[in-house]
This record gives C-alpha cells, structure tokens and sequence, in this order.
C-alpha cells in the first residue's frame, strides 16, 4: 500500500540471522514501524524509528535510513517462535493520523 | 485492563445483509482505526476516527460507514454486504499527539483481535 514494498517471503533456520527489508516514499516521513504478526492473531508493536540508525531491542534490532527511504528488521538467534508475518508501517498525512501498512513478509523459521 | 476488544469474533452473512461490528477500547486513546486485511494485502485501513464525535475516510472506505458517539467505542457498519467484504476486521488504537515525534508511545497502535466476516 502507497509504495512500501517488502519481500513477500522468507525461509531461515533456527540459530540463524535474518534480515528483512522495507522501502517507502520519503516525503512526509513520520518514522517507521515494524509489527509482528502471528498467523490468526493480531499484529503487535516491535518498533519504531525516526531517526537514521541502529534500535537494538533484544534479539531485534531495526535500521532506518531517512534519505534512502529503507529499513530493515534484524532478527538474531532465530527461535521457531519467530515464524510470523512482519509488517512494515509508516504514519501519513498531517500528524500521522494515519498509518500505511506494507503487505508483509511472511517468515518461516525451519529447524 | 482488556486493551481493545471486538465484537463478535465470528460472522457469516448472505449478500445484502447488515451487520455492526464493534470496538471497545479502555485505554482512553483518542485515536481508533478499523482496518481490513486480505491475503497477499497487508492491512488497509477502512475508516478511522481522531476524537469522539469525528471520522474520516482510509484508503478504502466504500461500503462502509463508521460512528464514534463515545470515545472508547468505534463502530464499523456494512450496510448491504457484498462478498467482497469476506476479510479479516482489526480494530485499534493509539494515544493522541504529545507535541514530537520522538516517543513512539504516540504512533504505537494497539490492535484487537480481529473478527473473521464471511459474505456468501
């Protein structure tokens, strides 16, 4: 939706690194987010950038460079847990009321 | 705390039905959304709402109309459904503004659980 394009798949074995891309359009830029979804279940909160950089949380960590219009979302010590989808979202329009969601990257994690 | 809640979680109708689905929120965010998603689609967002007694359009808005008379509800409304309305319905919600950019505690949307519509 609105230009945010992310892989449609991924495969990675458990104990591996993964690392899944994100672009968009950079005019209006109100930061970046990326979800976790869970087959049947809802998305829920990962992180969020605004700045150009590294965000480490735990086993994930998220980049973002402003200029190129690019993200991604590092996944370390892959766990079979980790199979989900993962959305990128950006916030548009004035105050970020709304935000566009990526059509996601469905991840399986094989043992 | 319930976060957001939806009801129901299930729902079949036959074309040309109505139905209301309802989100509840006891987080006193100032901001709801309702969003669909459909395979390969991601979410896109229906209708959302800024403050009680307003709305606005999303990206895909036809076929839909929303009411948010009290501010933790948000009420999504097919008045005729078409079997193009077959999706998966997520509510949620954030906080309002606080002025920067730079807590994500602003932008972060609480999702419900969703509730699966069938339109034969």
């Amino acid at each position: 939706g609105q230009n945010i394009d992310q892989p449609t798949e991924m495969t990675a074995t458990e104990g591996a690194i993964v690392q899944i891309n994100c672009t968009y359009q950079t005019s209006g830029f109100n930061g970046l987010f990326w979800y976790q979804q869970h087959a049947g279940e809802a998305p829920t909160f990962l992180s969020y950038n605004v700045l150009d950089g590294l965000e480490e949380k735990g086993r994930f960590s998220s980049f973002l460079s402003r200029s190129k219009g690019y993200s991604y979302l590092l996944l370390k010590e892959l766990q079979m847990k980790d199979s989900a989808s993962y959305l990128c979202a950006v916030p548009r329009g004035t105050g970020g009321f709304k935000t566009i969601f990526g059509a996601g990257t469905r991840l399986f994690v094989k043992a | 705390n319930a976060g957001v809640t939806q009801t129901p979680k299930f729902r079949v109708l036959k074309t040309g039905q109505s139905m209301t689905l309802l989100c509840a929120q006891d987080m006193n965010h100032e901001y709801m959304y309702w969003y669909r998603q459909d395979p390969g689609m991601g979410l896109r967002l229906i209708h959302y709402s800024v403050g009680e007694g307003t709305t606005a359009k999303g990206e895909v808005p036809d076929g839909y109309n929303v009411s948010r008379l009290k501010k933790q509800n948000f009420l999504l409304g097919l008045e005729s459904a078409a079997p193009s309305q077959t999706s998966v319905y997520f509510c949620a919600s954030r906080p309002g503004d606080r002025g920067t950019l730079y807590f994500s505690s602003s932008y972060e949307q609480y999702f419900g659980p969703g509730t699966r519509l069938t339109v034969t």
